[in-house]
């Protein structure tokens, strides 16, 4: 299947510091990309849904000015969690959309671990 | 509004069967998948259905009734390392994903 690399894997940062994590389509053109956070022993909740050269679609709930999202090519889109609290330690997983099997299946990253302190 | 519901829980013994079921209510259909995920980690793809029936693969079957709102994944010859949660998400017209709020299961020696 298709593979989807995240960067970094975890990460540890002070309160009110920005961390960039980084979604990248390996071996396919993604022009959908999704943001996922998930809380311990809970399931994934959509962020926004990031699509090449145009603007994030966020959920409800999500403030778009703290999570800054870039899909600036067909390979990469960054998740840029910005003045970080501790209320934002989780986890961030990203998935990108290949439409080539007709399937629009999902292939996830292995997910981005947040520890802000 | 749009729903997925699957049980919260499930446990069951090595070596044995278990079927995870799932019901959905959601605006438009255009396919079932089933995740696994561990502890941990990231979501990994088991199965998809679009059409009604029985998708078989290795150790793992998934069916679909579009009729009724209904799948279920079926695990056979159950191993350890089938310990995981498993998520049911539907896509919708829009083909945005509906995700479930996964079935952690528990497999017992």
């Amino acid at each position: 299947g298709a593979v989807v690399s995240q960067h970094p894997s975890w990460v540890i940062c002070k309160s009110g510091t920005s961390v960039k994590i980084e979604c990248r389509s390996l071996d396919f053109q993604a022009t959908t990309m999704f943001w996922y956070r998930q809380f311990p022993k809970q399931s994934l909740m959509l962020m926004a849904t990031s699509n090449e050269g145009s603007k994030a679609t966020y959920e409800q709930g999500v403030e778009k000015d703290k999570f800054l999202i870039n899909h600036a090519s067909l390979t990469l889109s960054t998740l840029t969690v910005t003045s970080a609290h501790p209320e934002d330690s989780s986890f961030y997983i990203c998935s990108a959309r290949d439409v080539s099997g007709g399937h629009n299946e999902q292939f996830f990253g292995p997910g981005t671990r947040l520890t802000v302190l | 509004g749009q729903n997925i519901d699957q049980p919260t829980e499930m446990t069951a013994t090595e070596g044995a069967i278990v079927q995870i079921n799932c019901t959905y209510q959601t605006s438009g259909f255009n396919g079932l998948f089933w995740y696994q995920q561990h502890a941990g980690e990231a979501p990994t793809f088991l199965s998809y259905n679009v059409l009604d029936g029985l998708e078989e693969k290795g150790r793992f079957s998934s069916f679909l009734s579009r009729s009724k709102g209904y799948s279920y994944l079926l695990l056979k010859e159950l191993q350890m390392k089938d310990s995981a949660s498993y998520l049911c998400a539907v896509t919708d017209s829009n083909y945005q994903l509906i995700w479930g709020a996964g079935t952690k299961l528990i497999i017992k020696p």
